[in-house]
């Protein structure tokens, strides 16, 4: 298995433009959670989907984030317009189902510059 | 509001030492709580702990749970230089939310 696929890797924009993530779990994997990692906050869940639902998307700091999960196997985490303060690095994470544990995709570095 | 608090914050120790990593929690209906390890990259998964009292193992890692005091510690023995990373802690609630303290950095010297 691939694992949980995220991309770009990578992510350099200027403050103001948009910026999409995207995430495939691992197939048959039916939750799926975004996180924000920084060094000063840690890792802090952004919001999570069950059977591609979003259940909770209290942790999405303001409503320039959003997320969608068309289907099983892709999800997107936007953010528009960018700020400098959203430079972090983004991880996706995928589960079987509610109780097992979480698998982390390598995630994305996001600069906003 | 549920939390998740680990400490020490960071710990250097030297090789061959046995270290205990604590954390502990505050949260509505838990169902599990979760130890992952980090280096550079994405956190990796090492133990899932539901029931207390009972020790899970993996070489020199063991973990173990405690349910009335609301706490979890990771042990590691004889360490080496590899086992340098973040620890994190996690708690899984009945509603399916996942959140993670802000993990131990631990360095062991050589």
């Amino acid at each position: 298995d691939a694992g949980v696929i995220q991309s770009p890797r990578h992510e350099v924009t200027e403050m103001g433009q948009e910026v999409t993530l995207r995430c495939k779990p691992i197939s048959g994997h039916n939750s799926l959670f975004w996180y924000r990692q920084t060094m000063m906050r840690g890792l802090e869940l952004l919001i999570y989907f069950n059977n591609n639902v979003p259940i909770d998307d209290s942790g999405m700091p303001e409503d320039r984030f959003s997320a969608k999960m068309p289907n099983a196997s892709f999800s997107t985490l936007k953010i528009q317009p960018s700020e400098p303060r959203d430079s972090a690095v983004y991880f996706c994470a995928s589960s079987k189902m509610p109780g097992a544990p979480l698998l982390f995709g390598p995630g994305t570095r996001l600069t906003v510059t | 509001e549920d939390k998740v608090v680990q400490s020490p914050l960071s710990l250097v120790v030297h090789e061959g030492d046995t270290v205990t990593l604590n954390c502990s929690y505050e949260v509505t209906n838990f169902r599990s709580l979760l130890w992952y390890k980090q280096e550079k990259k994405a956190p990796t998964f090492l133990f899932m702990l539901t029931s207390s009292g009972i020790e899970k193992k993996s070489g020199r890692l063991s973990s173990i749970l405690d349910k009335k005091e609301l706490f979890s510690i990771l042990n590691i023995t004889a360490t080496q230089t590899g086992d340098s990373a973040v620890y994190l802690c996690a708690v899984e609630s009945r509603d399916d939310k996942i959140i993670f303290g802000k993990g131990t950095r631990l360095h062991i010297l050589p």
